[in-house]
């Protein structure tokens, strides 16, 4: 059956630091991934794509990567800071077609002070 | 520019009430989703709409769940009746459809709660 899995736990890193945040899948071949961010109470708000030919992907302190071998997106946020606090959530599309996506369960991060 | 506009924030209601909900997408936006979301886990689309016409409802309970986007612009999403397991929160999204830069852009949501 077709999967997406995030960091199971919560992650909690000191600021200043780096967060990796993982997206594993099974049984999609997805054309593109995204990423987005969850505050409480709020929509998902896009961050980055990553088409499946782009190995990397880089906004200001954001990297993502995205390894179609491995079936697997690595999400970096650098030089963490409070305000970077939230869940994240990988989406990809798992349906053929270009409009839909599948989301995962996000993974909350705290960036501690 | 206005983001994606949802209506109401909150709403409780006892079970077997109906309820709706509005959603007014960005301006210009011919792609429309709906979601729903449960706590701890991700969005999942319940009905997208290109201009007008629903063109994936899968996953749209269709007893008792029932969707509108008559001219193509906003969109109400209907229960009736409203079951315990309906609690969560309702995501409306649009994109401008652009077949690699479909970003989606999400109002804030309404929680339901079902008594």
């Amino acid at each position: 059956s077709q999967k997406i899995e995030q960091n199971s736990e919560a992650l909690n890193i000191q600021e200043g630091k780096t967060a990796t945040l993982t997206c594993n899948y099974t049984n999609y071949s997805p054309a593109y991934l995204q990423w987005y961010r969850q505050d409480p109470g709020r929509g998902p708000v896009f961050l980055l794509l990553i088409r499946e030919n782009e190995k990397e992907k880089r906004k200001e302190r954001l990297k993502v990567t995205f390894d179609t071998t491995l079936k697997q997106s690595l999400f970096h946020i650098t030089a963490s800071q409070p305000a970077d606090s939230a869940t994240y959530l990988c989406a990809l599309d798992g349906s053929g077609s270009a409009r839909q996506l599948t989301f995962g369960s996000g993974t909350q991060l705290t960036v501690l002070p | 520019e206005a983001g994606v506009v949802q209506s109401p924030r909150y709403k409780i209601i006892e079970k077997k009430q109906p309820v709706a909900f509005w959603c007014n997408p960005i301006s210009g936006h011919n792609t429309l989703y709906w979601y729903l979301q449960n706590l701890g886990q991700g969005p999942e689309l319940l009905i997208r709409y290109e201009n007008e016409e629903a063109v994936d409802d899968s996953q749209l309970p269709k007893d008792r769940f029932s969707a509108e986007r008559l001219k193509g612009v906003d969109s109400t999403l209907k229960i009736q009746p409203a079951e315990l397991g309906d609690s969560a929160v309702y995501l409306c999204a649009s994109s401008s459809g652009q077949k690699f830069n479909n970003e989606q852009f999400f109002g804030p949501g309404t929680r339901l709660t079902v008594l």
